[in-house]
């Protein structure tokens, strides 16, 4: 059972509010990512952090921030939340590969995001 | 450019007949490369991986993937369907310096029938 916690599960949150989405993760790895997944469709990279203070932007554009002050947490925030930001919000962590092969990621379950 | 094509948006199958999934690769490098299963309202849960050993995968669940290079591919299969299969599968691929990028396929949604 993989060890990275999401919270909360469900959200529902009125426009303008700012919001932080919680991410956990005790196996130590250093990679982070955050991936938005709208339902029944593909998953885009909005954050990902390669280890303490690094963050980077992902494929898709996205409103909201990071940060990564500790190795284990990889909080995400919106600001002022809107309509067009309900979706579902997965976490992720892996440690780095070796010169030859890439390591399985972690995902946790994920935040399902509503604004009304 | 480095990309993950999965070739069937849908697939639907009997219980008990067998599944394949497809999942095409394009990587200038060699590839580390996976298969999650997520279920409704779920997180993804890795079914197994590639990591340049064996070019046949055993996973969890029955599930099994041979890496072809010649062909590019990654299919999953599993020889009998069960109900508890109905799921969105995704195909990853790894790869950049470290393997730091995680490439997502656009997914395959499995409907299993009775």
């Amino acid at each position: 059972e993989a060890d990275i916690y999401q919270t909360p599960r469900y959200l529902v949150i009125g426009t303008g509010k700012k919001i932080t989405l919680e991410c956990s993760q005790t196996m130590g790895h250093d990679k982070m990512y955050w991936y938005q997944q709208d339902p029944g469709m593909e998953l885009h990279l909005i954050h990902y952090s390669y280890g303490v203070n690094s963050t980077e932007k992902g494929d898709l554009s996205s409103e909201s921030t990071v940060s990564r002050i500790r190795t284990e947490h990889f909080p995400l925030t919106l600001e002022s939340a809107r309509p067009s930001h309900t979706s579902q919000y997965l976490c992720a962590s892996r440690q780095t590969g070796t010169a030859t092969s890439g390591t399985e990621a972690f995902f946790g379950q994920g935040t399902r995001l509503t604004v009304v | 450019a480095q990309s993950v094509t999965q070739l069937d948006s849908h697939v639907s199958v009997s219980e008990g007949t067998p599944v394949l999934l497809r999942c095409n690769y394009s990587s200038s490098y060699s590839p580390s490369l996976f298969w999650y299963v997520q279920h409704p309202n779920k997180g993804l849960q890795l079914l197994l991986k590639y990591t340049s050993a064996a070019t046949l995968v055993k996973g969890i669940n029955g599930f099994e993937a041979e890496f072809k290079k010649s062909e590019t591919s990654f299919h999953l299969t599993k020889p009998s369907a069960h109900m508890s299969d109905a799921a969105e599968y995704f195909c990853v691929v790894s790869v950049g310096g470290g393997y730091n990028k995680l490439i997502f396929g656009a997914g395959t949604r499995l409907a299993v029938h009775p």
